[in-house]
Parts: structure tokens; sequence; C-alpha cells
């Protein structure tokens, strides 16, 4: 049983270029939730996807937009990238409905981008 | 999701216990402590979880205080396999795979050989 996939693992751009984010969920789970990490510090969510519409946003700017399709599978899209946006990107899934799952999420170990 | 506070890092002897510590005075009565970990270039993955009374399962035990302030994991018999950051998060349980978590910064322990 695949757990989240992410691709690419690793990713080079250069500022004002746009870049696109790939998420695979696990099997079984609707729901996907981004997370910037930049370096030394704690995840921060960007947003969530359930029933392929944005649910829950965090304070990441407009800049910032995703994508759910029916397979449940989901895209990151960032646009005018700045120096700043130089992070790991992780991907989280879960399935909505058992919420009383104590595992909750199960996260994909992310895409490194590197902004120059 | 209540705020938590740990020491930023912490240093462990292979095969000793690690204790990590983590406070949480604001914790509502219907919240629980959850604990995740995040090994170097991987995603967090969930630790354990309670509400008052002890947990143990095969990663890890959990210690909550009666006034349920602050908690402990433990990790009875450190590996090198079990340098990581580690997140204690504050959150109800309906919450869980539906909204955001809400890391801090986390403990970064070391074990060392």
């Amino acid at each position: 049983d695949a757990g989240v996939t992410q691709s690419p693992t690793h990713l080079i751009k250069t500022r004002g270029q746009q870049v696109t984010l790939r998420c695979s969920p696990k099997s079984g789970h609707d729901t996907v939730s981004w997370y910037q990490q930049a370096l030394g510090q704690g995840p921060q969510f960007i947003f969530q996807y359930y029933e392929e519409e944005e649910r829950q946003r965090g304070n990441f700017p407009d800049r910032f937009s995703g994508h759910q399709f029916p397979n449940y599978s989901s895209e990151l899209n960032v646009n005018a990238l700045l120096l700043g946006d130089s992070a790991l990107y992780l991907c989280a899934s879960s399935l909505r409905a058992e919420w009383w799952r104590s595992y909750g999420y199960t996260f994909g170990s992310g895409t490194r981008l590197t902004v120059v | 999701d209540a705020k938590t506070t740990q020491p930023p890092s912490m240093d462990c002897a292979e095969g000793r216990a690690a204790n990590l510590p983590c406070n949480h005075s604001t914790i509502s009565g219907n919240e629980y402590v959850y604990w995740y970990r995040q090994i170097h270039s991987q995603g967090p993955q969930y630790i354990i979880h309670g509400l008052k009374n002890n947990e143990t399962n095969e990663m890890a035990s959990l210690i909550i205080t009666e006034d349920r302030k602050s908690s402990t994991l433990i990790l009875p018999h450190a590996t090198l396999r079990d340098t990581a950051v580690y997140y204690c998060i504050v959150r109800v349980p309906e919450d869980t795979g539906r909204r955001a978590l809400t890391f801090g910064s986390g403990t970064r322990l070391q074990v060392q050989p």
C-alpha cells in the first residue's frame, strides 16, 4: 500500500518563475494538505483540499494556489517565485470521515525547492 | 490548538531512555496531546497521542501529568535511527485529519553512539 507520493523530489527555479508540485495521496485518503517547511523551522500550513475545493488556507499569499483532481491527487502552484520560497514542501493526506483515527495525517517526503 | 513549549535540542546516549518534555499549560479539557517526529529529509510521522492516562505503543510511551499541563515522550531504548525533530501538538481529536496541524519548532534529539 503506497504512502503519499510527491514529485519531483528536488527542483531548482529562478526568481520570477512559476513552479508546480505534485502529490498523490495515500490509497483510500480523500483530503490533501500542503505545508511549507523552511530550513530549521516546523512545517507551516499552506492550504487543504477536499472534494476538489480549497477548504482551509494558512497565511500565504495568492501566489500560492492549488488544485485537487477527481482521483484525489493534488498540485501546488507557486507564481512569481521569490528567494524566500526556497523550502521543503510537504504534502499530507488524510481521510476526512475517519477523523477518529489516531494517526490522522500521512506525510510524504516532500519536494525540496530551491529558488536562485 | 493550545500553545506548546519544547526545549530546542537534547542529546541522548544510544541504548538509554530519551525523555522529551512538553509544556502545554493552556490545554483545554477536550484536547489531546499528540507527538510527531521528523527524521531528516522525511515528512513528519505520527508517534503517539493521549488525553490524560499514560499511553504506550511499539514506538514510545507518553506520560501526561495529572493536571495535564505538561507531558513527556519516552523512547525507552534510543537508537541512532531515533535522531529526529520531535513535535508536541495539542488539539481536539475531531480536528485530526480535517484541520491543519500547527507545528512549533520542536525538539531536535541527537542520539549519540
